[in-house]
């Protein structure tokens, strides 16, 4: 069954404290992941789509890489403004459903000033 | 403005009543998809559509009606609505199937 879970649930960082978020997945062949970033009282923001193992995407203090069973949203030196709810969401290549995309439940990102 | 929108924003209704979301983009994307987002369970897809006339369902399509009869407005009818489709229902879209999908701002349906 395709699952994609999200690590951790929440995280509270101070202004300029790097880290990192986790999102692993399986699903039956992997035809993109993607990243989007959802803040309160609005809809999901598209971030960036991975296709293949050893990907990497960068946008501002954000860069996501993707590995054959795991993707990280590093955050570099972040800002208050970054603070929001990060999905993770993936699109199997075959098997029937392969417009369809799993989401995991999200990481909380709450960065202080 | 080009865009997705979806309407209403907040509406609050009774179990056993029929209520109507839409959703309207003006990309002229092919696909269109709606979602339910519940804590604890993240975004789930309840119905899709690859074009006008052409729609299927998705993980939790039950109690849900859909149509397209227009590729830019894609609305999802509660036939009869109940307490457990009280949710945040999402409208997005795409280009192609592979594309990247793009949201609404979210209807937020409350079932009494």
């Amino acid at each position: 069954e395709d699952q994609v879970t999200q690590s951790p649930e929440a995280l509270r960082l101070q202004e300029g404290e790097s880290s990192s978020l986790n999102c692993s997945y399986t699903v039956s062949g992997l035809r993109g992941l993607f990243w989007y970033r959802q803040d309160p009282g609005k809809g999901p923001e598209f971030l960036f789509t991975l296709y293949s193992a050893g990907e990497e995407k960068e946008k501002e203090r954000l860069k996501a890489t993707l590995t054959k069973k795991e993707s990280f949203l590093h955050i570099t030196a972040p800002k208050p403004e970054d603070s929001a709810t990060y999905l993770c969401a993936v699109q199997r290549s075959y098997g029937g459903a392969t417009n369809k995309l799993i989401f995991g439940t999200g990481t909380l990102l709450a960065v202080q000033p | 403005d080009a865009g997705i929108t979806q309407s209403p924003r907040y509406k609050i209704t009774e179990t056993g009543r029929q209520v109507t979301l839409m959703c309207h983009q003006t990309w002229s994307h092919s696909y269109m998809f709606w979602y339910r987002q519940d804590l604890g369970h993240g975004l789930r897809l309840i119905y899709y559509s690859a074009a006008a006339d052409i729609t299927d369902k998705g993980e939790v399509p039950d109690g849900y009606v859909v149509s397209r009869s227009k590729t830019e407005n894609f609305p999802l009818t509660l036939e009869s609505a109940t307490r457990s489709q009280t949710s945040v229902y999402f409208c997005a879209s795409s280009e192609q199937g592979s594309q990247p999908q793009h949201f609404g701002d979210g209807t937020r349906l409350s079932i009494l």
